[in-house]
């Protein structure tokens, strides 16, 4: 069984503040992927990463860095949080050979920023 | 930019009526067609996909979903819904030579009442 797991559930963090998000996989995925899903808007892709160390810029990029030193962990980073980046934040990976693999997705963190 | 509508954000409906969720897209060339469901508490996961051959493609718990190229869509079906089958119901699309990257419709929330 595939298993994504993110490092909380829930976080609240304050204006300005660093925030790390961290995604494991254990299914040995090439690719690895981070969304943002707020409502009406479906999910948004942020960043994602094909192999390690590298990363390409998805839909909305802005504010958010990424970091991928290990095959199965991709990290996502808040600068300097602000409050329109309060959201459910889902990782996801994936098998790179094939455009229609399935992604399999993790519980999600849910992002509170005061 | 590849867009996905989904047209319903909040459908209500009756155990055993029929439904259909619609999902259009805006790419003109050759796609990979997702359902992913996501059931309260739960992660998002694959209710089903289209990639090649028979345009009608069934998943998991009796949903089937008809891929009408002409028409740019894959509308999500089921003939009779149950309690169970409330959730949110996301429509994902991905190009055929794009990686294993996926644009997101808006999502559905269903509800099935008792």
């Amino acid at each position: 069984d595939v298993k994504v797991t993110q490092s909380s559930r829930y976080l609240v963090k304050r204006t300005g503040e660093k925030v790390f998000l961290e995604c494991v996989q254990d299914m040995d995925h090439e690719n690895m992927f981070w969304y943002r899903q707020d409502p009406g808007l479906g999910l948004r892709l942020i960043y994602f990463s094909y192999d390690v160390k590298m990363k390409e810029k998805g839909d909305i990029p802005e504010g958010y860095s990424v970091s991928r030193e290990k095959k199965e962990r991709f990290s996502l980073i808040l600068e300097s949080a602000s409050t329109n980046q309060t959201s459910m934040y889902l990782c996801a990976s994936s098998f790179w050979e094939s455009s229609y693999n399935e992604q399999f997705f993790g519980p999600g963190t849910r992002l509170t920023v005061l | 930019a590849q867009s996905v509508s989904q047209h319903n954000h909040h459908v209500i409906l009756s155990e055993a009526a029929s439904l259909e969720l619609g999902c259009n897209y805006s790419y003109g060339g050759t796609v990979n067609l997702f359902w992913y469901v996501q059931y309260p508490g739960q992660h998002l996961q694959l209710l089903l996909k289209y990639f090649s051959g028979d345009p009608l493609v069934k998943g998991i718990k009796g949903f089937e979903a008809e891929f009408i190229k002409s028409k740019f869509s894959f509308n999500l079906r089921k003939p009779s819904v149950q309690w169970s089958d409330t959730a949110e119901y996301f429509c994902a699309v991905n190009e055929g030579n794009a990686g294993n990257m996926l644009t997101f419709g808006g999502g559905t929330r269903l509800m099935v009442k008792p």
